[in-house]
């Protein structure tokens, strides 16, 4: 069975370019999670998706921050305009159903802002 | 704010058992202790689970004292690839899980 799947594993921008992360969850998994990873700490979690609807994305920065999941399967992060503190991994997750169901991460995608 | 503590690190020798413990003394009653691991460059990855009882699976063994206040992760048999950061973590209501810093555990040859 396939993974979690994400592109690029690795990005570097200057400061103020927009960039995009794309996520593909696991087969009939109908939770999408988004999470950022500063070095050094655990991922935190951005937003949450149940099928395509965001149901939980109080921890998303909405100015510069934004998030699709068109078609209740593939995902989209997007950050414009990118930001040096934006610099971390942005890993993604999904689940079967939410609440106690285990999460399965993808490898993140590793963002460099210069 | 992650709810549970753990040793910033831990070693271990290849061969030994490695046993993590972590504090969660404001569990509730209705919340699970998830143990997921970290290894270098990777996504974190699923261990296992329990609410009250101790549970085993095929990667390792969770202990739970009885007031759930706390828990230790058992890996029987510790390997070079067992060289990780270890999570723990209590699972709140809406089943999002809140990372805190883990335990890094060094296998030692």
């Amino acid at each position: 069975e396939a993974g979690v799947v994400q592109s690029p594993r690795y990005k570097i921008i200057e400061k103020k370019q927009p960039v995009a992360f794309w996520c593909n969850p696991i087969s009939g998994h109908n939770t999408l999670y988004w999470y950022r990873q500063n070095l050094g700490q655990g991922p935190e979690l951005l937003i949450r998706y149940e099928n395509e609807e965001a149901v939980d994305d109080s921890q998303l920065p909405k100015d510069r921050f934004s998030a699709e999941r068109l078609k209740g399967v593939d995902s989209t992060l997007k950050i414009q305009p990118a930001e040096l503190g934006d610099s971390a991994v942005y890993l993604c997750a999904s689940s079967l159903l939410r609440g106690w169901e285990t999460q399965y991460f993808g490898p993140g995608t590793r963002l460099l802002v210069l | 704010d992650a709810k549970t503590t753990q040793p910033t690190s831990m070693d271990c020798a290849e061969g030994r058992a490695a046993n993590l413990p972590c504090n969660h003394s404001t569990i509730s009653g209705n919340e699970y202790v998830y143990w997921y691991r970290q290894i270098h460059s990777q996504g974190p990855q699923y261990i296992i689970h329990g609410l009250k009882n101790n549970e085993t699976n095929e990667m390792a063994s969770l202990i739970i004292t009885e007031d759930r206040k706390s828990s230790t992760l058992i890996l029987p048999h510790a390997t070079l690839r067992d060289t990780a950061v270890y999570y723990c973590i209590d699972l709140r209501s809406q089943g999002n899980l809140i990372f805190g810093k883990g335990t890094k555990l060094s296998v030692k040859p």
